[in-house]
């Protein structure tokens, strides 16, 4: 049983448009959530995180913003750029010292 | 520079052949993890460890073991290997300090088992 899902398994999305990223937990008990961004043949990198007690986090041109209540959250990237295409996983942990849980991935693909 | 490694980056091996991939951090980190990543599956993590001598089954440790005698290395036991461990595995860490830490992820290891 996913605990966190990434219901699309691909994303198209013109360059200069804006990227929309969804995650939706079912664990009430997640604290902290994250974005990593993964290119072929490397390992994942961090992205954005968010806490719990906040709705929205902004780093440049991303920004993540948490719906608790639906337990759903999304990263936004505006405007999207070409570097972008790439997976990008959703995580979820019950607290700092636990377990990450990843969702299954995003492709992005950003169209010249 | 801040890393973390894994050796080796691609390994074939036969089914019952014991392997071990190494992990290595230079950051001081508390917590490390193994995952592997499958098509369709993303990415989940087999064993993590708070701190040395502190190690926890993730989602699918079956088929693994994990040690933490120091605090950079991580190393991912396969006792005897199987096909359906055929996979891309990732090691990463992270300090335990603070909220929303970040992990960092290692390059990968690409494993085949015959």
């Amino acid at each position: 049983d996913q605990q966190v899902k990434q219901n699309s398994p691909s994303l198209s999305v013109q360059e200069g448009r804006i990227s929309i990223l969804n995650c939706d937990y079912t664990n009430s008990m997640f604290d902290y959530f994250l974005w990593y961004k993964k290119y072929p043949a490397e390992g994942p990198t961090f992205l954005i995180s968010i806490s719990s007690i906040k709705d929205k986090n902004e780093d440049g041109r991303f920004t993540v913003f948490l719906n608790k209540s639906a337990k759903h959250l999304s990263l936004h990237i505006v405007p999207s750029q070409p570097g972008d295409s790439a997976v990008y996983f959703c995580a979820a942990r019950p607290n700092r010292d636990d377990k990450i849980i990843f969702g299954k991935g995003t492709r992005l693909h950003i169209l010249p | 520079e801040a890393q973390v490694t894994q050796n080796p980056r691609y390994l074939i091996t036969v089914t019952g052949k014991k392997l071990t991939v190494t992990c290595s951090q230079n950051m001081n980190h508390e917590y490390m993890s193994w995952y592997r990543q499958d098509p369709g599956l993303g990415l989940r993590q087999i064993y993590y460890s708070m701190n040395v001598e502190v190690t926890d089954k993730g989602d699918v440790p079956e088929g693994y073991k994990v040690s933490r005698k120091e605090k950079r290395n991580f190393p991912l036991i396969l006792e005897s290997p199987s096909p359906n461990q055929t996979s891309l595995y990732f090691c990463a860490s992270s300090p335990l300090t603070g909220g929303g830490e970040t992990q960092y992820f290692g390059p990968g290891t690409r494993l085949l088992v015959l």
